[in-house]
């Protein structure tokens, strides 16, 4: 169990366009859910945590109105990069686990995000 | 502060023994992850140790010391798919996942 679903898995976008990626928990409830970013030959960044019903809580550094976080339901949250540029280009994934649980964190299987 | 060091790059040769080391410091405690990433995708999942002790799961082998604040991943019988990176991170007490940088293991023939 413990399925999440990611869409796109790759992108190309102008810049100054949005982009809109989709986190989906497919077999269970994630009231939380985590955004990454990970550039080239470098660990995972945490850039928010998404929280179903709420607001979501951006790591230092992260602009909130430029990564668009809503979490609309217990089993999707979508991250939006607005007014895209050139180094917002990545790898960005998703995760979720089980909410207060030390269980495993679910990745998604990446969107890769090249703006030109 | 909250921080994980783990070696940047291994070699090793195929069908050898190699052990990835994990040193790391949290504000409490409450596991330490192993997850494998080839490159272009996203990690999956290798094990996880919350107890002192060794957890074996087929070639794969993971120890953890808590008092020491320490684990390895052990992969045995190496095989040229194991080439990816290896992440380890250690949950704290609120549940978040505190991430090394990652080992990247190079298999060679």
């Amino acid at each position: 169990g413990a399925v999440v679903s990611q869409h796109p898995s790759r992108v190309i976008c102008k810049s100054g366009t949005s982009v809109k990626i989709e986190c989906r928990s497919l077999d269970f409830q994630a009231t939380t859910m985590f955004w990454y970013r990970q550039f080239p030959k470098q660990s995972l960044m945490l850039m928010a945590t998404s929280n179903e019903g709420s607001k979501a809580t951006y790591e230092q550094g992260v602009e909130k109105d430029k990564f668009l976080i809503n979490h609309a339901s217990l089993t999707l949250s979508t991250l939006t990069v607005t007014s895209a540029h050139p180094e917002d280009s990545s790898f960005y994934i998703c995760s979720a686990n089980r909410e207060g649980e030390a269980s495993p964190l679910h990745f998604g299987n990446g969107t890769r995000l090249t703006v030109t | 502060g909250q921080n994980i060091d783990q070696p940047t790059e291994m070699t090793a040769t195929e069908g050898a023994i190699v052990q990835i080391n994990c040193t790391y410091q949290t504000s409490g405690f409450n596991g330490l992850f192993w997850y494998q990433q080839h490159a272009g995708e996203a990690p999956t999942f290798l094990s996880y140790n919350v107890l002192d002790g060794l957890e074996e799961k087929g070639r794969f082998s993971s120890f953890l010391s808590r008092s020491k604040g320490y684990s390895y991943l052990l992969l045995k019988e190496l095989q040229m798919k194991d080439s990816a990176s290896y992440l380890c991170a250690a949950m704290d007490s609120n549940y978040q996942l505190i991430w090394g940088a990652g080992t990247k293991l190079i298999i060679k023939p």
